[in-house]
């Protein structure tokens, strides 16, 4: 078993649509996750992040954790075209080797 | 100005031969790192350097030798290319206590033929 699990995707959805991007672990060590952003041929850019369990919101953004579940999301609202991307999950237990889900290719089709 | 920037950008070789990727950040970063990324996306760390430190080696072949001549700089060296070792090199900086905040490069696509 991996020890981050991430849905494969593709995921494609309409403009304006809610999307939900989901991860799952196994390491209940990790404290710190992380989403990141990757356009096509371009390297990753660091979304959101939060620490431990509990909802972070950043406009469009928000990153919920449920540690007792082992499970992170994250809710896209209002999806645009410019958020066709691969989105990638992180997470860390506070030191300094971080480890990525596998990718979630999402397209927002307008 | 770009702040994490790597050299080059493509890189097509033969096997066997040895190629080098270089890496700056311009953040003031203490800590650097080389990640790998298959061609399923998945990211994978392979080392990172501290203050010019080795601080993680993740069971990298030791084809591989990182070297960081100061700490705006980690480079990536590769001896006797194999083509299992076609993929994109990623070079990210990050603070020391905000490793969860990693600023990535745009990568190098190594393609070995």
């Amino acid at each position: 078993q991996k020890e981050v699990e991430q849905d494969p995707g593709p995921l494609s959805v309409p403009e304006g649509a809610i999307v939900s991007l989901n991860c799952t672990y196994s390491n209940s060590a990790f404290q710190y996750f992380m989403w990141y952003r990757q356009y096509s041929r371009k390297g990753p850019e660091l979304l959101m992040y939060t620490y431990s369990s509990g909802n972070k919101e950043d406009g469009r953004f928000t990153a919920q954790v449920d540690k007792s579940s082992k499970y992170i999301s994250l809710f896209i609202r209002d999806s645009q075209p410019s958020d066709s991307a691969t989105y990638l999950c992180a997470m860390s237990g506070g030191y300094q080797k971080v480890t990525f889900g596998t990718g979630t290719k999402l397209q927002v089709i307008p | 100005d770009t702040a994490v920037s790597q050299t080059p950008k493509y890189l097509v070789t033969q096997m066997g031969n040895d190629k080098s990727i270089k890496c700056e950040q311009n953040l003031g970063h203490d800590t650097m790192y080389w990640y790998k990324q298959d061609s399923k996306k998945f990211l994978k760390i392979m080392f990172s350097y501290n203050n010019k430190e080795l601080i993680i080696n993740e069971t990298v072949p030791n084809r591989f030798s990182p070297k960081s001549p100061d700490k705006a700089h980690l480079n990536l060296h590769i001896n006797s290319l194999e083509l299992g070792d076609s993929a994109v090199y990623f070079c990210a900086s990050s603070q020391v206590e905000m490793n969860t905040e990693a600023f990535f490069g745009q990568g190098t696509r190594l393609t070995v033929v």
